[in-house]
């Protein structure tokens, strides 16, 4: 079974500053990658999401990840963040399959904090 | 995108009684919904797999007696809580995933079971 940890549980930035959220997984095949976000009385909603090709993958809202294969990471980037990025960020997992939607292990989440 | 809708949001019951959340996805057909539980500072962690016509399948240690599941057609899945106990008391969401290689899943908002 696969399994998500995520390294920050509580981050407190100042506007522009620069983020960065660590994600390891732990899976003995291959993978797709997500990064989902919540906002204060929000849906969970897809930031941004690998599955194959160019590891450096762009989401929405300036969010950026990279996929290390060698290393099981898949951390999230901004390089300025803005007060409207206060919310919960989760890194998720799953088996990489052909044929669909595949059960998605979550991380425990990193409350991000941005103070103007 | 997609939308699920997940209700109630919030529910207060009697310990001891049932209590039904339903999740619809509102402009697709989801022949597969899923359902996770959060408690608080852990991840969310898959509770059951909802599937259209057929039983749900359930994961490791959750109780298929006490969380049923109805999946009755392709846009409404129902999770009852039968005889809830305080210890039930979590943030219920589900997800349904859109059908084809790689596709993404799409959350409910939450409901937050408090059973008093």
């Amino acid at each position: 079974a696969q399994s998500v940890s995520q390294h920050n549980h509580h981050v407190i930035l100042s506007e522009a500053a620069s983020l960065e959220l660590g994600c390891n997984y732990s899976y003995g095949g291959t993978v797709n990658l997500f990064w989902y976000v919540q906002y204060p009385g929000q849906h969970l909603q897809l930031l941004l999401k690998y599955f194959s090709g160019d590891p450096l993958v762009k989401g929405i809202k300036g969010f950026e990840a990279e996929f290390i294969k060698s290393k099981f990471s898949f951390n999230l980037r901004k390089p300025s963040v803005q007060w409207s990025d206060t919310a919960e960020y989760f890194c998720a997992v799953s088996p990489s399959f052909s044929g669909g939607y595949q059960k998605v292990t979550f991380g425990i989440g990193t409350k991000l904090q941005v103070i103007p | 995108g997609a939308v699920v809708s997940q209700h109630p949001s919030w529910v207060i019951c009697k310990s001891g009684t049932s209590v039904k959340i339903e999740c619809r996805s509102l402009d697709f057909q989801a022949t597969t919904m899923f359902w996770y539980r959060q408690f608080p500072k852990q991840s969310l962690m898959l509770m059951a797999t909802s599937n259209e016509g057929s039983k749900a399948t359930y994961e490791q240690g959750v109780e298929k007696d006490k969380f049923l599941i109805n999946h009755a057609s392709l846009t409404l899945s129902t999770l009852t809580v039968t005889s809830a106990h305080p210890e039930d008391s979590s943030f219920y969401i589900c997800s349904a995933p859109l059908v084809g290689v790689h596709a993404e899943a799409f959350f409910g908002q939450g409901t937050r079971l408090t059973v008093v």
